[in-house]
């Protein structure tokens, strides 16, 4: 069936550094992709997304591209704060069924 | 616009006790899902709602839990008996339209602690 898989944390990096969460998925068709995020003490929050092929999804600085030939989706930002220490969440939503499917989650502390 | 609201925040409950978890999505959103997460990893689908109509609840241990949602807005989730296994939290979530494209809103969640 469908899954997905994120690397595995904590993540631990110093504020200004390079962050790559990756993430690869398996699914039939052609789904859409999604990083959600969660801060602490709040609800989870669609960071950003991707619905087809060669798409880039963009917001607050972090980026992803929907590469269909490595089924992947990293995650990355060129100079993380503080304030991104969160746990982030690779999703994949199967068109086929309209269901939202979660990787385990990737733990990110930044230290100042 | 009001976010998905659920309650409680917390539950504390003993096994074999039954409880129940409520969730209002945003107005106007046609799906409704209910989440499962357990410390640690990612949320696992439980069910899925179109309207007041079940698309998904492959998922579900219908044994045990039970969902439904009235008139196609609000929903409740409940757990009876509850097991220790059943500690998470849970979590509903609301989008627009049944695509997989669209995104989905979470609430806060309620956190189930079984002892």
């Amino acid at each position: 069936g469908d899954s997905v898989t994120q690397m595995e944390g904590p993540v631990t990096l110093s504020e200004e550094a390079f962050l790559t969460i990756n993430c690869t998925y398996t699914a039939t068709g052609y789904p859409s992709l999604f990083w959600y995020v969660q801060y602490p003490g709040e609800g989870l929050q669609l960071l950003l997304k991707a619905t087809k092929a060669d798409d880039k999804g963009s917001n607050k600085g972090f980026e992803a591209t929907y590469r269909k030939e490595t089924t992947s989706f990293h995650l990355e930002k060129g100079s993380v704060q503080v304030s991104d220490s969160a746990v982030y969440f690779c999703a994949l939503g199967a068109n086929r069924d309209d269901k939202i499917i979660f990787g385990k989650g990737t733990r990110l502390h930044i230290l100042p | 616009e009001a976010g998905v609201a659920q309650s409680p925040r917390y539950k504390i409950i003993e096994k074999r006790q039954s409880v129940a978890f409520w969730c209002n999505p945003i107005s106007g959103h046609a799906t409704l899902y209910w989440y499962q997460q357990i410390l640690g990893q990612g949320p696992k689908l439980l069910i899925q709602f179109q309207n007041n109509g079940v698309v998904d609840d492959s998922q579900l241990p219908k044994d045990r839990f039970s969902a439904e949602r009235l008139k196609g807005v609000d929903s409740t989730l409940k757990i009876q008996p509850a097991k220790l296994e059943d500690s998470a939290v849970y979590l509903c979530a609301s989008s627009l339209v049944r695509t997989a494209n669209t995104e989905a809103f979470f609430g806060q969640g309620t956190r189930l602690t079984v002892v």
